[in-house]
């Protein structure tokens, strides 16, 4: 079974402008997550999608965004970038049966520099 | 709220030596526990988890973790350390009907041979 993929690996934007970045799950896994990891501010839980509804939201700002499509996959777009928003941004899934574990497989993650 | 303490940044080791990584969380219900290792230029890998049961759970690649609910700990090791663990390590934890993880700042392991 193919892992989480996420699209593109690198990506090199300019201040103001905005990005996409694309998921993958797991076959059948139907939640996705995004979190972004930064030296400074290490892991950080972004969003978290499940049947194309958002579930949860991390403190950011509103220049970030996310959807799910109907099927699973997933993108975050952030708008008006800015230097701090370089940053490995990290989608995960997993299947979501809570009568079982919610384990989560990570993606390798997008490299997202800011100039 | 939420929040998950790994008070080691670094820690170097040598090869075959025991490994003890400690972790640290508060959280006001049962929380669910984890460890994920990320090696450079990696996503995460899920080591172990713990949800309710044996206080001793074992992961992949000859971890094992402990939940100590009176310590609020969940202290990762393993017996005998090798090379290819050198890695950065993450404690997180979790909730029920939720996938968002909260995550300590990560200890970063070096193995000297």
């Amino acid at each position: 079974k193919a892992g989480v993929t996420q699209t593109p690996r690198y990506l090199i934007k300019t201040r103001g402008q905005q990005v996409t970045l694309s998921c993958s799950p797991i076959s059948g896994h139907r939640s996705v997550s995004w979190y972004q990891q930064t030296p400074g501010q290490g892991l950080q839980f972004l969003f978290e999608y499940f049947s194309e509804t958002q579930r949860n939201k991390g403190n950011f700002p509103g220049r970030f965004s996310g959807r799910q499509f109907s099927n699973s996959r997933s993108e975050m777009n952030v708008s008006t970038l800015e230097l701090g928003d370089s940053a490995l941004y990290l989608c995960a899934s997993s299947s979501v049966d809570r009568d079982q574990s919610n384990e989560q497989f990570f993606g390798p993650g997008t490299r997202l520099t800011v100039l | 709220a939420q929040s998950v303490t790994q008070p080691d940044i670094h820690i170097t080791v040598s090869e075959g030596a025991s490994l003890e990584l400690r972790c640290n969380y508060s959280y006001g219900a049962t929380p669910y526990l984890f460890w994920y290792v990320q090696s450079p230029g990696q996503g995460l890998q899920l080591l172990l988890k713990y949800f309710s049961g044996d206080t001793l759970v074992q992961g992949i690649k000859g971890f094992e973790a402990e939940f100590k609910r009176s310590q609020s700990s969940f202290n990762l090791r393993k017996p005998s350390v090798h090379w290819s663990d050198a890695a950065e390590y993450f404690c997180a934890v979790g909730a029920y009907n939720t996938d968002k993880l909260i995550f300590g700042t990560g200890t970063r392991l070096q193995v000297f041979p």
